[in-house]
């Protein structure tokens, strides 16, 4: 079944534990993404990878960081979390850059207290 | 300003009725016009898809473009209690030029009434 997975779906941390979450699609898709949820504020995207070792900032990247070493994986890196990125954690991922089409994950709520 | 501005409901009609939904926004350079599904607990779902303006139709769904008064909207024919979901609309501007990003609405909640 064609999919994207994260993990761990929830997540409870204290401020200042690194944290990863991640992500897998099985669809040989070369464009992976990550997106936050909030209340009132939609979703907004945080990083961006357009392939293997190529990764860019999006609308919110404070505070993460994510690598692409191989091309179904896109880790999200929390070094410090902090109290403002307790939401809901998205990853996506597309044939190519620019498509219209997104497949999202099923998210990860993460709170950090 | 928001560049996509959507109700954000919650929206609750009977079973059978017409749902529209819509979303306005500022840039006159988005061209690709979107509406994704989200079930709870779900990620959300490419439902229909538009090109510029007019209309599209799909089952029980029809997409609608105005560009020049920057509003969209999707109307669901015969709700069913299925619909409940937060509908998000999404835009973009030229795609296929690597990160022609989406630009999400906050969503509507929907709740179809049996």
């Amino acid at each position: 079944e064609a999919q994207v997975t994260q993990n761990p779906r929830y997540l409870i941390t204290v401020t200042g534990k690194k944290l990863t979450v991640t992500c897998s699609q099985n669809m040989n898709h070369e464009y992976m993404s990550w997106y936050r949820q909030d209340p009132g504020l939609g979703l907004r995207q945080i990083y961006y990878s357009m392939n293997v070792e190529v990764t860019d900032k999006g609308d919110v990247p404070e505070g993460y960081k994510v690598s692409r070493k191989e091309k179904r994986n896109f880790p999200l890196i929390l070094e410090s979390p902090s109290p403002n990125q307790t939401s809901l954690y998205f990853c996506a991922s597309s044939l190519k850059g620019g498509q219209h089409e997104q497949y999202f994950g099923p998210g990860t709520r993460l709170t950090v207290t | 300003q928001k560049e996509v501005e959507q109700d954000p409901g919650p929206l609750s009609v009977p079973e059978g009725a017409i749902v529209s939904l819509n979303c306005t926004y500022s840039n006159s350079a988005f061209q690709y016009f979107m509406w994704y599904r989200q079930y709870s607990r779900k990620g959300p779902e490419l439902l229909m898809y538009t090109y510029s303006s007019g209309n599209k139709e799909d089952g029980r769904f029809t997409a609608q473009v105005d560009k020049s008064s920057k509003y969209i909207s999707l109307f669901i024919r015969d709700s069913q209690p299925s619909d409940s979901a937060t509908y998000l609309c999404a835009m973009s501007g030229y795609l296929n030029f690597g990160n022609e990003k989406l630009t999400f609405g906050t969503g509507t909640r929907l709740t179809i009434i049996p």
